[in-house]
């Protein structure tokens, strides 16, 4: 059974950049019929899909979040990161990871973790 | 992007009673090539994550009950709960990811009367 577990600062300041990872743990990271998601859900709201990357680093982020979203994969550690740079009070949320297998879809996901950008 | 309507924002059921929502894609999410539908439901319930329920259009999640079912086509879809439980409280979701970026709805609240 796959297992997702997301890790990182749950404070940053204003115009920092917010760093987070993945942990994959139970499953075959490599595998080409899968790739790993990061989804957002701001207080009290609905879900926003901020992007994908793949084992072999391909990547693919949300046009809202404009230039400030880079993602990595550490095939080694069997790990993903996020980085969103310039962040704001708006960007305070609960931070997903999620595996998304090609037919389907979102079928794991880390239990999230909550970070607020405050001075 | 493609935009996700879902209807009811809130949805009261009674237990042991039938519950349907409703979601409406601005695009097609039909894939031509492949045929299949990706347009997926998702249901986060209290303090939880969100849990995958169907995918494409139609096919349960392993472990979920056969209480849910998914239907539709191109851009009117819709879930059913035949019998609603009272673990089935919580946002319910749909999601397209037939093109990036993937959009959700923005949830259906069901709660038990």
């Amino acid at each position: 059974q796959v297992h997702l577990q997301e890790s990182g600062p749950g404070l940053v300041k204003p115009s920092q950049t917010l760093s987070l990872t993945c942990t994959v743990s139970g499953g075959s990271f490599s595998s080409g019929d899968y790739y790993w998601s990061w989804i957002r859900q701001l207080p009290g709201k609905g879900l926003e899909w901020i992007g994908y990357i793949n084992y072999s680093g391909m990547t693919y982020h949300n046009p809202s979040l404009e230039s400030r979203v880079t993602m990595s994969v550490e095939t080694s550690r069997n790990q993903f990161s996020l980085k969103l740079g310039s962040v704001t009070a708006a960007d305070s949320a609960l931070y997903y990871c999620a595996s998304v297998h090609m037919l389907r879809g979102m079928d794991v996901w880390g239990r999230g973790t909550t970070v607020t950008v405050s001075s | 992007e493609i935009v996700m309507t879902q209807t009811p924002l809130s949805l009261p059921v009674i237990p042991g009673q039938p519950a349907s929502i409703s979601c409406r894609s601005s695009q097609s999410l039909l894939d031509n090539d492949d045929g299949i539908t990706y347009l997926d439901w998702y249901l986060q319930k209290p303090g939880q994550s969100p849990q995958l329920l169907i995918y494409a259009l139609s096919y349960r999640a392993s472990g979920v009950p056969d209480r849910f079912s998914g239907s539709g086509s191109v851009t009117d879809f819709t879930l059913k709960i035949n019998s609603v439980e009272a673990e089935d409280v919580g946002v319910y979701y749909c999601m397209q990811r037939i093109e990036f970026p993937y959009t959700f709805g923005q949830g259906t609240k069901l709660e038990i009367k």
